[in-house]
């Protein structure tokens, strides 16, 4: 298995709450993701990293930052949950240039927001 | 918008059938077709691949099918097995998958019966 960690695995919050979930990878892979699963809509991109303090937006990013201090952690942060924002989050890494570009998945934070 | 529109949303299939699963695309300069396997409680994991340079590539029982002039690819499973039961994800991406973020289609939940 890739070396990636999630965490928490399962938050239940209150809506206007703040909630951070943290993807902590060991194979010191330059791409990092973060993506929502919901039924009936896949996954989709929320943000992405390319590199410590780099990062950019993806299909749904609104309501969400992130930040990358370091190599191995990328933070998702919801400043202020709401309902819609219920989903399963997984992260994702990618070695740079990988010639076969695949991604390599966490195993899911599901937040629930009240 | 970029799209991969994907193809039936469930499918139910009897031990040693073949399982079919379809993708579309929209965007000519995606040049990498992955499917990623997904197990309930797990993360995605990628399956085969293919790009657009051959049109068929077969992993054991899982063989992708690719037509370019018609924008289409498809997943199939011969001889299915109840442990083929999962969601399956067609994506797609350019700059050969190294570079360009994966869109994902909707996903595809097998359920093969014994």
């Amino acid at each position: 298995d890739a070396g990636i960690t999630q965490s928490p695995r399962h938050k239940v919050t209150e809506t206007g709450t703040p909630v951070t979930l943290r993807c902590h990878q060991t194979e010191n892979h330059r791409y990092m993701y973060w993506y929502r699963q919901d039924p009936g809509h896949g996954l989709r991109l929320i943000h992405y990293s390319y590199g410590v303090k780099d990062t950019d937006k993806g299909e749904v990013s609104d309501g969400y930052s992130v930040s990358r201090s370091k190599t191995e952690d990328f933070l998702l942060t919801l400043e202020s949950a709401t309902s819609s924002q219920t989903s399963v989050y997984f992260c994702a890494i990618r070695e740079r240039g990988g010639l076969t570009g695949e991604l390599f998945f966490g195993e899911g934070s599901r937040l629930t927001v009240l | 918008q970029q799209q991969v529109k994907q193809s039936p949303q469930s499918l139910i299939v009897q031990k040693g059938g073949i399982s079919i699963i379809n993708c579309a695309y929209e965007n000519t300069a995606f040049d990498y077709f992955p499917w990623y396997q997904q197990f309930p409680g797990k993360g995605p994991a990628l399956l085969i691949a293919i790009r657009p340079d051959v049109s068929e590539k077969k992993e054991g029982r899982f063989t992708i099918s690719f037509n370019k002039s018609a924008k289409q690819f498809s997943l199939h499973i011969m001889d299915s097995q109840p442990g083929d039961s999962a969601t399956y994800f067609c994506a797609a991406s350019s700059g050969g998958g190294s570079q360009g973020n994966l869109i994902f289609g909707k996903g595809t939940k097998l359920s093969v019966k014994p």
